[in-house]
């Protein structure tokens, strides 16, 4: 079945270090793949989105890679600060026309001062 | 700057009631989406609209309905709400294939 996954274990890093997360799908070719934030009780925010033919992107303190080969997207943030703790959420495509996302769990990352 | 709203932040409702969740988006979008989110299940697709009038089902309608009569605007419904519907739920919308833009949620609590 098609599936997507993300880190499990919440991860906690130190202020000032690059955190980096995980992606990971199977059984899709999706034509691009996207990431979000999501802060508690709100709705999840759109950051960064990279397509297939695209190996890497970059926002600000934000980078994001993908590849189609092994199936893995990886997200980046450097120079982390406190205010970079969230749920960081992967969304693929379903391919096609499909208007639908399929989401990933989600990975809770924390920044301690 | 794109917005996505939702009529509640918070609602309690008990069970058997009828209960309506509305969504305005002012991007001039085709598609919008309804989605619940709960601790461990992540975002689960109720359903989704890619034009007026129109819905597809998505991965858990049982127990709701929907109505898009104008393109800003996609009702979540529950007919006679049950305390398994007690979740966050979140609109959001599109254009095309791309990004999705969501609203603040509404915490729904059935009692």
């Amino acid at each position: 079945s098609q599936k997507i996954e993300q880190n499990s274990e919440a991860l906690n890093i130190q202020e000032g270090k690059t955190a980096t997360l995980t992606c990971n799908y199977t059984n899709y070719s999706p034509a691009y793949l996207q990431w979000y934030r999501q802060d508690p009780g709100r709705g999840p925010v759109f950051l960064l989105l990279i397509r297939e033919n695209e190996k890497e992107k970059r926002k600000e303190r934000l980078k994001v890679t993908f590849d189609t080969t092994l199936k893995q997207s990886l997200f980046h943030i450097t120079a982390s600060q406190p205010a970079d703790s969230a749920t960081y959420l992967c969304a693929l495509d379903e391919g096609g026309n499909n208007r639908k996302l399929i989401w990933g769990l989600g990975t809770s990352l924390a920044v301690n001062p | 700057d794109v917005k996505v709203t939702q009529s509640s932040r918070y609602l309690v409702k008990r069970t058997g009631e009828k209960v309506f969740l509305e969504c305005v988006q002012d991007m001039d979008h085709e598609n919008m989406f309804w989605y619940r989110q709960d601790p461990g299940l992540g975002l689960r697709l109720i359903y989704f609209s890619y034009d007026v009038k129109m819905k597809e089902k998505g991965d858990i309608p049982e127990g709701y309905s929907v109505s898009r009569e104008k393109k800003e605007r996609f009702s979540l419904i529950l007919e006679s709400a049950s305390t398994n519907q007690t979740s966050m739920y979140l609109c959001a919308s599109s254009r095309g294939t791309d990004t999705q833009y969501f609203g603040p949620g509404t915490r729904l609590t059935v009692l």
